[in-house]
């Protein structure tokens, strides 16, 4: 079954102990990208890669990292998480962007929270 | 700026009106406009797009029509139903920076 999957599904921490969500997707798609979804502000784009090892900042870059090593895989990493980063994460992949944009099939998502 | 300004913010039609929802975007570079639609505690699924080179694109009970000129895009439903009730985004591309609206409640009263 084709699908994006991000992993945890919900995660209560504390501020400063570093996480990673993980997200992977089986369909080959080039594009991934993570959002953050907050009460009236939509899906922000946190970063996006365009290929393995190609990544770039989107609207909210800052606080969180994220890496492109394998096709399938693109990690967010929450270096020293803040309650400002509370909200609800998703994971996209598509097959391409930009001019040849496709569907963005998203995970289902990962409630965090960070007291 | 790289925005996309979606109005209304909630919208509240009777059971087989028509629903429309706007958006603005800024880049006249920008030219794939996607729609998503959100079910409560979902996630955001396609649900039409449009490419810049077409006017309007229907899909049943959807369409969407977009004026390049003048940088907009709106979403139309037709007969309503229940199940049409979510939050609706609409998007566009900055170049590979997808920029999402902040969102429609559209709510559909039986």
């Amino acid at each position: 079954e084709a699908q994006v999957t991000q992993n945890p599904r919900y995660l209560i921490t504390v501020t400063g102990k570093k996480l990673t969500v993980t997200c992977s997707q089986n369909m080959n798609h080039e594009y991934m990208s993570w959002y953050r979804q907050d009460p009236g502000l939509g899906l922000r784009q946190i970063y996006y890669s365009m290929n393995v090892e190609v990544t770039d900042k989107g609207d909210v870059p800052e606080g969180y990292k994220v890496s492109r090593k394998e096709k399938r895989n693109f990690p967010l990493i929450l270096e020293s998480p803040s309650p400002n980063q509370t909200s609800l994460y998703f994971c996209a992949s598509s097959l391409l962007a930009g001019a040849l944009s496709y569907e963005q099939y998203f995970g289902p998502g990962t409630r965090l929270t960070v007291t | 700026g790289e925005n996309v300004e979606q109005h209304p913010s909630t919208l509240s039609v009777q059971e087989g009106d028509s629903a429309v929802i706007k958006c603005t975007y800024s880049d006249s570079a920008s030219n794939y406009f996607p729609w998503y639609k959100q079910e409560l505690g979902k996630r955001p699924q396609l649900i039409i797009d449009i490419r810049s080179n077409v006017g309007e694109k229907k899909d049943q009970r959807i369409a969407v029509t977009l004026n390049k000129t003048a940088k907009h895009f709106s979403l139309h439903i037709t007969e309503t139903q229940p199940e049409d009730s979510a939050v609706y985004f609409c998007a566009a591309f900055y170049g590979n920076k997808l920029v999402f609206g902040a969102g429609t409640i559209l709510r559909v009263k039986s």
